[in-house]
């Protein structure tokens, strides 16, 4: 499998559930990236990585944990969700920053109830 | 700091009709240059990009973008559109080094409506 695989597709959860969103990509990239779109907002930087370090952390709130076991491999772990966060949650991944630029998945729809 | 516009936030055209969306960016050198489109539910495919060179880029599914930086623009153009293209399209714009500032930084997104 080429390119890069989120699962799952689709989401459901409670506000009091933890869950944990997957990332996975076979490209040889060493950055990878969550980004969170909701309906009528831009897309909105979450975290990045960068061989495996996180070097960015935009402010976001601590029921998000980003977690990059090596560069194939991102997950985002869900806890104590608020219906605000129900969005389209895309990951990406890049050769080396600067930005040569993204390949993104296919993203998970999360739905916070 | 970098910053993108996407001045249109929807356009429909008819099939077969040409297209163009508009997009200008703001940096104080170089940038690097991407275009993507989203369809409904999914990520974001790479249309096409600048680095250096030719000003006039082709990308795939027959569409091409002009960088002109005395306009500090970069349009997305296509010569007869199909109803397939219908979908979501975000301009980016990049830097040439590393640190927070070698993020993409994406525009709002253009959505375009193809009426037969």
């Amino acid at each position: 499998e080429t390119g890069v695989t989120q699962t799952p597709r689709h989401l459901v959860m409670g506000m009091t559930n933890k869950k944990s969103l997957k990332c996975e990509q076979h490209l040889g990239h060493n950055a990878m990236y969550w980004y969170k779109q909701s309906a009528k907002k831009p897309l909105e930087l979450m975290f990045v990585y960068s061989l495996e370090e996180r070097v960015e952390n935009n402010s976001v709130p601590s029921r998000f944990s980003p977690e990059c076991p090596n560069s194939s491999h991102l997950f985002l772990h869900l806890h104590t969700l608020q219906p605000e966060d129900s969005a389209l949650y895309l990951c990406a991944s890049s050769q080396d920053r600067p930005s040569y630029g993204y390949t993104f998945g296919s993203g998970t729809r999360l739905t916070v109830v | 700091a970098q910053s993108v516009t996407q001045p249109d936030i929807h356009i429909t055209v008819s099939e077969g009709a040409s297209l163009e969306l508009r997009c200008n960016y703001s940096y104080g050198a170089t940038p690097y240059l991407f275009w993507y489109v989203q369809s409904p539910g999914q990520g974001l495919q790479l249309l096409l990009k600048y680095f250096s060179g030719d000003t006039l880029v082709q990308g795939i599914k027959g569409f091409e973008a002009e960088f002109k930086r005395s306009q500090s623009s970069f349009n997305l153009r296509k010569p007869s559109v199909h109803w397939s293209d219908a979908a979501e399209y975000f301009c980016a714009v990049g830097a040439n080094y590393g640190g927070s500032q070698g993020n993409l930084i994406f525009g709002k997104g253009t959505k375009l409506s193809v009426k037969p």
